[in-house]
């Protein structure tokens, strides 16, 4: 079955420290993925994904299909950073389906 | 362009009350899509509709029913509000095919008492 997890609820770091918020999945075959991000009382936008391989906001993500991962990296974390973070998984093709995981609020602190 | 709207922002129901929640988007996207946002649980899709005239169900379609009304609008009906049912609705859309982004509603924050 396909599924998405993020262990965490919570991550906490300072300003200026690196950030990396995970992200497994579990799918047969080529997966398409997605992070999106939701500021406070801010809709659920994208941020970035795989397929693109750009950077948004200083972040990126790598898919690695040996450890099915495609974890989200910050160098060096901003408070503007704080906000709830989701990992999504679309397909497979002809479905029209997408899996969020349970997402992961980040914290940066002053 | 206004993208994805959604109404109400806010409402509060009675325990067996019913309700539509809308959604309408300008952007002239194929696909639709009602999700729930729970704490802990992340986002669970509800119903989607691939393109107008079709709808399916999601992970979690009990007690909730759908109507794509033409291609730029897609509600969600809950016939017999449940306190269960409390939560936050995002109503998203795509151009259609699942290599594309999903582009999301403010929310409707649904309080069942």
């Amino acid at each position: 079955a396909q599924r998405v997890t993020q262990p965490e609820k919570l991550l906490s770091v300072f300003k200026g420290a690196p950030v990396e918020l995970k992200c497994n999945y579990s799918y047969s075959g080529s997966p398409e993925l997605f992070w999106y991000v939701q500021y406070s009382r801010q809709r659920l936008q994208l941020l970035l994904r795989h397929i693109s391989r750009e950077s948004i906001k200083g972040f990126t993500a790598d898919l690695n299909k040996g450890e099915t991962s495609f974890h989200l990296k910050k160098p060096f974390a901003q408070e503007e950073d704080s906000a709830m973070y989701y990992c999504a998984l679309s397909g497979p093709r002809g479905t029209y389906k997408y899996i969020f995981g349970t997402g992961t609020r980040l914290k940066v602190l002053a | 362009n206004a993208g994805v709207t959604q109404t109400p922002k806010f409402q509060v129901l009675k325990t067996g009350q019913s309700m539509t929640l809308q959604c309408a988007q300008d952007m002239n996207h194929n696909s639709m899509y009602w999700y729930r946002q729970d704490p802990g649980m992340g986002l669970r899709l509800i119903y989607y509709s691939a393109s107008e005239g079709t709808t399916d169900k999601g992970e979690v379609p009990n007690g909730y029913n759908v109507s794509r009304l033409n291609k730029r609008e897609f509600s969600l009906r809950l016939e017999s509000a449940a306190p269960s049912q409390t939560s936050v609705y995002f109503c998203a859309s795509t151009p259609g095919g699942v290599v594309y982004e999903q582009y999301f509603g403010p929310g409707t924050r649904l309080t069942v008492t």
